[in-house]
């Protein structure tokens, strides 16, 4: 069965540093898809990022970058030089190949961990 | 506004009534899920639909509560005889999978607040 650990529930920074958000899952599927979404205190969800389970090159998008490793189950994400907007819940979530393996099934939500970013 | 759309945004109820809600999802998107959300929790799977299929539906999910998605379009939550226990934010979110090279992101609705009094 599909499952998504996020081990810290809390993270409290202060702004411009460094914080990585850590996730582990687990599957015995080889095709699967990870996510990260952000909760902000608005409450809607808004998505991060989608890999697939092939692609484990690590992403950089602005201040956010990805680390996947696949040998220990794990899609961390890191936010440099942090900011009170990046203030929120973060969940990771993990989705297996549908049944035509090209295509995600259920996903499946992590607990989340709230980040506080204090000015 | 061509995002995921709930309704309504919340509904206050007694105990033992029933509620329903409706998601209409982004045109043209053909999976449609649905998620119960507490307070300091993750989202957590309720069913999914691909077109008007039911393709699964949680074990967790009491006979009391049952989705449709009759035209492939929009969707309906209804939860039979609420308990103080449902209360919680619904969540819908749509995808539109263009097959083996789909590129689909989830996208969420604001969500329907259910408060069981």
């Amino acid at each position: 069965a599909q499952k998504v650990t996020q081990a810290q529930t809390e993270i409290s920074v202060v702004e411009k540093e460094d914080v990585t958000l850590d996730c582990v899952y687990e599957t015995r599927d080889t095709t699967y898809y990870l996510f990260w979404y952000k909760q902000p205190p608005s409450g809607e969800l808004v998505f991060l990022i989608r890999r697939n389970s092939f692609d484990e090159q690590n992403e950089i998008s602005g201040r956010y970058s990805w680390n996947f490793q696949k040998s220990t189950s794990s899609f961390n994400f890191t936010i440099t030089a942090s900011q009170v907007v990046d203030s929120a819940v973060y969940f990771c979530a993990l989705s297996e190949g549908g049944p035509m393996k090209t295509s995600y099934d259920k996903v499946i939500f992590g607990p989340g961990t709230s980040l506080s970013v204090i000015p | 506004d061509t995002g995921v759309s709930q309704n309504p945004r919340h509904k206050i109820t007694k105990r033992g009534q029933n509620v329903t809600f409706r998601c209409d999802p982004i045109s043209e998107h053909n999976r449609l899920y649905w998620y119960r959300q507490t307070l300091g929790q993750g989202p957590e799977f309720l069913t999914y639909f691909q077109n008007e299929a039911q393709l699964e539906k949680s074990r967790l999910l009491s006979d009391r509560f049952s989705a449709e998605r009759p035209k492939g379009s929009f969707s309906t939550l209804e939860i039979q005889r609420t308990e103080q226990g449902d209360s919680a934010m619904y969540l819908c979110a749509s995808v539109g999978l263009a097959g083996a090279l789909d590129t689909g992101e989830l996208f969420f609705g604001e969500g329907s607040r259910l408060t069981v009094l």
